[in-house]
């Protein structure tokens, strides 16, 4: 079967870095996209892996290790906005979505 | 990306009734889904919604409970019939320009039945 592996909840403080690790098992691989998402609100795109390697977007990085089935998002010089949940998602060989459970991070001050 | 306006943004429905959801997309759009979000839940594909033609529906889904038109390429609505308290979740409209692209979200339906 398909599977996407994400912690359930992690706490880092303020100012700090904090990496969010996905881990997944799928039919085939078309990318795999990480998404934020605040308590009531619809998700919003983070960032697109398809090729190996790290993406960077101002205080957000994403990695991707397809060999390994591997993927973090990593979150630098953390804000107290960014406590929301991180949802991890695959596209498989049909581009079908395969969505992880999501991490909830808890910014601490 | 798409501008995508979905509503109502939340309501309040009694056991038994219907409650349909429109969404509405500033550009065409060939890939447009309906999600759910169940309270503290990731999120679950209900189903395709094809311009045209029958919506494609996943597991577990049928089209009898969940209705869904899609008459052109920026416009798609998705009824919650006969509604029970096991429906009271979150229900998102999307859309991908492409299938190596992004899946960007509708605000929400937050829908409650008591």
């Amino acid at each position: 079967g398909q599977n996407i592996d994400q912690p359930t909840e992690m706490t880092a403080t303020e100012g700090a870095i904090v990496q969010i690790n996905c881990t997944y098992q799928t039919s085939g691989f078309n990318g795999l996209f990480w998404y934020q998402q605040h308590a009531g609100e619809a998700p919003t795109f983070l960032s697109y892996n398809v090729l190996d390697g790290l993406e960077e977007k101002g205080r957000f990085s994403s990695f991707l290790s397809r060999s390994k089935g591997y993927s973090y998002l990593l979150l630098k010089e953390l804000q107290m906005k960014d406590s929301a949940s991180y949802l991890c998602a695959v596209a498989d060989s049909n581009y079908q979505l395969i969505w992880g459970a999501g991490t909830k991070l808890i910014i601490k001050p | 990306s798409a501008v995508i306006s979905q509503k109502p943004s939340r309501d309040i429905c009694q056991r038994g009734t219907s409650l349909t959801i429109q969404c509405q997309v500033d550009s065409q759009v060939t890939m447009m889904f309906w999600y759910r979000q169940q309270p503290g839940q990731s999120l679950t594909l209900i189903a395709t919604a094809n311009q045209g033609s029958e919506a494609t529906y996943e597991s577990g889904f049928v089209i009898d409970k969940f209705p869904i038109s899609r008459p052109n390429l920026t416009f798609s609505t998705l009824t919650v019939s006969n509604m029970s308290p096991e429906d009271s979740s979150i229900y998102l409209c999307s859309v991908r320009t492409g299938e190596g692209s992004p899946l960007h979200f509708g605000n929400g339906t937050r829908l409650t039945v008591t």
